[in-house]
């Protein structure tokens, strides 16, 4: 199957500061990326959808000028959390999809704001 | 609201067991797919079924599609501890949406 990287994997960062995660399809060109984030023990909330070369489109409820995304190119999209708090602490998923209707999810990065 | 219901929520069995974990959705789809998720870990896709298909097979698992009960299982058999993981439908709404919705899961646990 497609692979799908995601770094860092844990990241841990002190309240104000910003955090970029990215996400890099690794064997495919991804006409779009997508953003999740998950609560423990719970399900995957999607914030953002990311097609290359355009803004992204985000979720109500998502603050686009705190999640900032930049899909730069058909492998490489970016989430940028900005002036992190400790409620930004999550644990955030990408996926990446081309022609079928199969999204490839990245391991995840674990962000824990101090 | 999410629009994939998963039950049970928490499903434990003894390895060699069979496990079915059930999904109901809201609207109409053009496909549900299953993923699998380990602790702390990303998703891994596991199957997807179309809106005009009622079962399908991926070695020991089965996954059928109601769409008149807007319901839909996994049937995963001869389990093995390996198998131990979160499991989540979801889907994508009919109208060409690219969007995914997943259930809340299924925890399961298979103990050897």
């Amino acid at each position: 199957g497609a692979v799908v990287s995601q770094h860092p994997s844990r990241v841990i960062c002190k309240s104000g500061t910003s955090v970029k995660i990215e996400c890099r399809s690794l064997d495919f060109q991804a006409t779009t990326m997508f953003w999740y984030r998950q609560f423990p023990k719970q399900s995957l909330m999607l914030m953002a959808t990311s097609n290359e070369g355009s803004k992204a489109t985000y979720e109500q409820g998502v603050e686009k000028d705190k999640f900032l995304i930049n899909h730069a190119s058909l492998t490489l999209s970016t989430l940028t959390v900005t002036s992190a708090h400790p409620e930004d602490s999550s644990f955030y998923i990408c996926s990446a999809r081309w022609s079928t209707d199969t999204q490839y999810f990245g391991p995840g990065t674990r962000l824990t704001v101090l | 609201s999410q629009q994939g219901e998963e039950d049970p929520q928490a499903l434990s069995i003894q390895e060699g067991e069979n496990a079915t974990m059930n999904c109901s959705y809201k609207t109409s789809i053009n496909n549900l797919q299953w993923y699998r998720q380990n602790s702390g870990r990303g998703l891994v896709h596991l199957i997807l079924i179309r809106s005009n298909e009622r079962e399908k097979h991926s070695g020991r698992l089965r996954v059928t599609l109601d769409t008149s009960k807007k319901s839909s299982s996994l049937l995963i058999t001869a389990s093995r501890a390996a198998d131990t993981a979160s499991y989540f439908c979801a889907t994508d709404a009919q109208g060409g949406s690219e969007k995914l919705v997943f259930g809340k899961g299924t925890k399961l646990t298979v103990n050897p």
